[in-house]
């Protein structure tokens, strides 16, 4: 079966700073991963996915994560925060064999300081 | 593209009546998907369907709630009687099933549901 854990519900930094947002997948199958911001009031949307093409995958307004299988993981980074990007932050997990059913982690609330 | 068009965007009931949300999915994708959202629950999926099939509906969580598609373009979730409990921002969510994006998840603007 898969599940997603995000480590840590908030996340606050200060505007300029490093944003690290973590994320732990389980999958019994060749996963595919995803982040979704989802802003106030908003539904989600994709930020970016890995789809085994290539293990650092680059998205939209600066972010990126990467998947490193023998850890699990597919932790979200950006290197300097802007305010915009106060959000919350969803990882997500699918597979073909689950019909393109997507299962999302509890979500991280990123907060940024002037 | 319109994007997933739900309504209504906001709903206010009593306890005991009946409620219809509505899902306009994007033209062409073949899945689509209802979530709901709350702060002590986070986002569950409660039912999704492929090419108008319901594949899972595990996650609807009583016999009150049902859901429905009967073409391609339109999809609803009914809520029969309604509680407060049901209080919820209520997602659909399409997904391609084809192409570059053929697993990415498209979500509609929500629709905000009170029950007093």
């Amino acid at each position: 079966a898969q599940s997603v854990t995000q480590l840590g519900s908030h996340v606050s930094v200060s505007e300029g700073a490093l944003v690290l947002l973590r994320c732990n997948y389980s999958s019994s199958v060749p996963p595919y991963l995803f982040w979704y911001v989802q802003y106030p009031n908003q539904g989600l949307q994709l930020l970016l996915k890995y789809t085994s093409a290539a293990t650092l995958v680059k998205g939209i307004n600066g972010f990126e994560a990467e998947f490193k299988k023998s850890e699990t993981s597919f932790h979200l980074t950006k290197p300097s925060a802007h305010m915009s990007d106060a959000a919350e932050y969803f990882c997500a997990v699918s597979d073909e064999a689950g019909g393109f059913k997507t299962i999302f982690g509890a979500g991280t609330r990123l907060f940024v300081k002037a | 593209d319109a994007g997933v068009i739900q309504s209504p965007r906001h709903e206010v009931t009593e306890m005991g009546q009946e409620v219809t949300l509505r899902c306009k999915p994007i033209s062409g994708h073949n899945s689509l998907f209802w979530y709901r959202q709350t702060m002590m629950r986070g986002l569950e999926l409660l039912i999704y369907f492929n090419n108008n099939v319901p594949i899972d509906d595990s996650g609807m969580p009583e016999d009150r709630f049902s859901a429905k598609m009967p073409n391609a373009s339109f999809s609803t979730l009914k809520i029969q009687p309604s509680e407060p409990r049901d209080s919820a921002v209520y997602f659909c969510a399409s997904t391609p099933g084809e192409g570059r994006s053929y697993n990415e998840q498209f979500f509609g603007p929500g629709t905000r549901l009170t029950v007093l």
